[in-house]
């Protein structure tokens, strides 16, 4: 069974653009959640979508934003990109959404860098 | 607002000695607790998961602890590998899932 997928690997990108970053969940995997990974500040929750809504956020600002599809794949957008976030993004994904006992299995990650 | 810390920060030991990881958590209103692996520059691998009400969860060498109570969870890696060389992080779930990270444990396990 093919686990969490995510692209690009890397991404490289100049202050002030947009990235995209995408991920796929596990087959059945219906919630999909993204942290932030920036060094020295730890893994942080971003977003958590289920069934194509969004059903929880972080403290970022609205300039993080993203999407799910009906196939509950899901995009993460960054806009007017600051050198702070420059960071790995992981995509997690999970079963049973919003039950709190759902194991989260997690892709590999995209490096942003923002130069 | 929960907090979630691990400590040591880093740990060396020769290999075959038994790794003691501890994780502490503020709010005691968890719904699970996951103990995960990460490789330099890679995503995180899920190695054991503790639901609220269980006590303690095993697999292989690995065995991982939980008291809801005192916030506590430890987890014990058996007979040390050069393999087992990573960071580890502990997270707990709130309700709706949502992960809260400690910042890690980095072991280097010598040959």
């Amino acid at each position: 069974e093919a686990g969490v997928t995510q692209s690009p690997t890397h991404l490289i990108k100049t202050r002030g653009q947009q990235a995209t970053l995408r991920c796929s969940p596990i087959s059945g995997h219906t919630s999909v959640y993204w942290y932030q990974q920036a060094l020295g500040l730890g893994l942080q929750f971003l977003l958590w979508y289920d069934e194509g809504e969004e059903r929880n956020r972080g403290n970022f600002p609205p300039r993080f934003s993203g999407r799910q599809f009906p196939n509950y794949s899901s995009e993460l957008n960054v806009n007017a990109l600051e050198l702070e976030d420059s960071a790995l993004y992981l995509c997690a994904s999970s079963l049973v959404p919003g039950q709190g006992h759902n194991e989260q299995f997690f892709g590999p990650g995209t490096r942003l860098t923002v130069l | 607002k929960q907090e979630v810390t691990q400590i040591p920060a880093a740990l060396s030991v020769p290999e075959g000695e038994n790794l003691v990881l501890n994780c502490s958590f503020t709010d005691s209103a968890i719904y699970n607790l996951q103990w995960f692996r990460q490789d330099p520059g890679k995503g995180l691998t899920s190695l054991l998961l503790i639901q609220s009400s269980q006590r303690e969860q095993t697999s292989g060498r690995l065995n991982a602890s939980l008291d809801k109570s005192s916030g506590r969870s430890t987890l014990y890696i058996a007979a040390s590998q050069p393999g087992d060389s990573a960071t580890y992080l502990c997270a707990v779930s709130d309700s709706w899932g949502k992960l809260q990270f400690g910042a890690g444990t980095q072991v280097v396990v010598t040959p």
